[in-house]
C-alpha cells in the first residue's frame, strides 16, 4: 500500500508565475490538508479538503487555492508567486476514525521562486 | 489565537544521554498534541499522539507526556542515539488542524 505521495518534488519558478501541486493520498483516506513550511519554520496550515470542497482556510492569501478530485487526490495552486512562497509545501492524509484520526505526511515539495 | 513554542531551539549532546524537549501552548483546547520527527529536507514522521483525555504515550526510546491544564508537553528521549538526530516538531490539534512549533534542532554526536 503506497503512502502518501507528492509531486513533483522539486520546482524551480519565476516571480509572477503559477504552480500546481501535487497530492495523492494513502489509500481509503478522504480529507487532505496543506501545509506551508519555510525554511526554519513549522509548517503552517494552508487549507483542508473534504468530499471536494475546502473545509477550512488557514491565513493564506486568495493566490493560494486548491482542488479535491473524486478519487480523494488534491492539487494546490498558487498564483503570482513571490519570492516569499519559497518553501516546503507539505500534503496531508487523513482519515477520521471513531472520534480520532489517522494522519500521514507525504514527502513534499520543494518550490523555489526567482 | 494558539500559539506553539517549543525549547530550546537546537540541542548538541553525546550518545547515551537522556534528553527533555519542552513544548508549551497557549489555548488548552484541544483535541490532541503529536510529536513529528523532520530529517533534512524530508516530510514529517508522526512520532506519538497523545490524545487531550490521556496524560502520556510511550514508544520505544520515547516518551511523551500532556498537561493540559498547564499547556505543556514534553518528549522524553532515552539513550540517545546518532540516528535520532534531526528536528523534532511539535503540534497541537484544536479544530482539525495542526498548529506547529518552530522545533528542536536535535544533534547527536558519536
Amino acid at each position: 500500500d503506497a503512502g502518501v505521495t507528492q509531486s513533483p518534488t522539486h520546482l524551480i519558478k519565476t516571480r509572477g508565475q503559477q504552480v500546481t501541486l501535487r497530492c495523492s493520498p494513502k489509500s481509503g483516506h478522504d480529507t487532505v490538508s496543506w501545509y506551508q513550511q519555510a525554511l526554519g519554520q513549522g509548517p503552517q496550515f494552508i487549507f483542508q479538503y473534504y468530499e471536494e470542497e475546502e473545509r477550512q482556510r488557514g491565513n493564506f492569501p486568495d493566490r493560494f487555492s486548491g482542488h479535491q478530485f473524486p478519487n480523494y487526490s488534491s492539487e494546490l495552486n498558487v498564483n503570482a508567486l513571490l519570492l516569499g512562497d519559497s518553501a516546503l509545501y507539505l500534503c496531508a492524509s487523513i482519515l477520521f476514525v471513531l472520534g480520532s484520526y489517522e494522519q500521514y505526511f507525504g514527502p513534499g515539495t520543494r518550490l523555489t521562486v526567482t | 489565537k494558539q500559539e506553539v513554542t517549543q525549547i530550546p531551539a537546537a540541542l548538541s549532546v553525546p550518545e547515551g544521554e537522556n534528553l527533555v524537549l519542552n513544548c508549551s501552548f497557549t489555548d488548552s483546547a484541544i483535541y490532541n498534541l503529536q510529536w513529528f520527527r523532520q530529517d533534512p529536507g524530508k516530510g514529517l514522521t508522526s512520532l506519538l499522539l497523545i490524545q487531550s483525555s490521556q496524560r502520556e504515550q510511550t514508544s520505544g526510546r520515547l516518551n511523551a507526556s500532556l498537561d493540559k491544564s498547564s499547556g505543556r508537553s514534553t518528549l522524553y528521549i532515552a539513550a540517545s542515539q546518532p540516528g535520532d538526530s534531526a528536528t523534532y516538531l511539535c503540534a497541537v490539534d484544536s479544530t482539525d488542524k495542526l498548529i506547529f512549533g518552530t522545533g528542536t534542532r536535535l544533534q547527536v554526536f558519536p
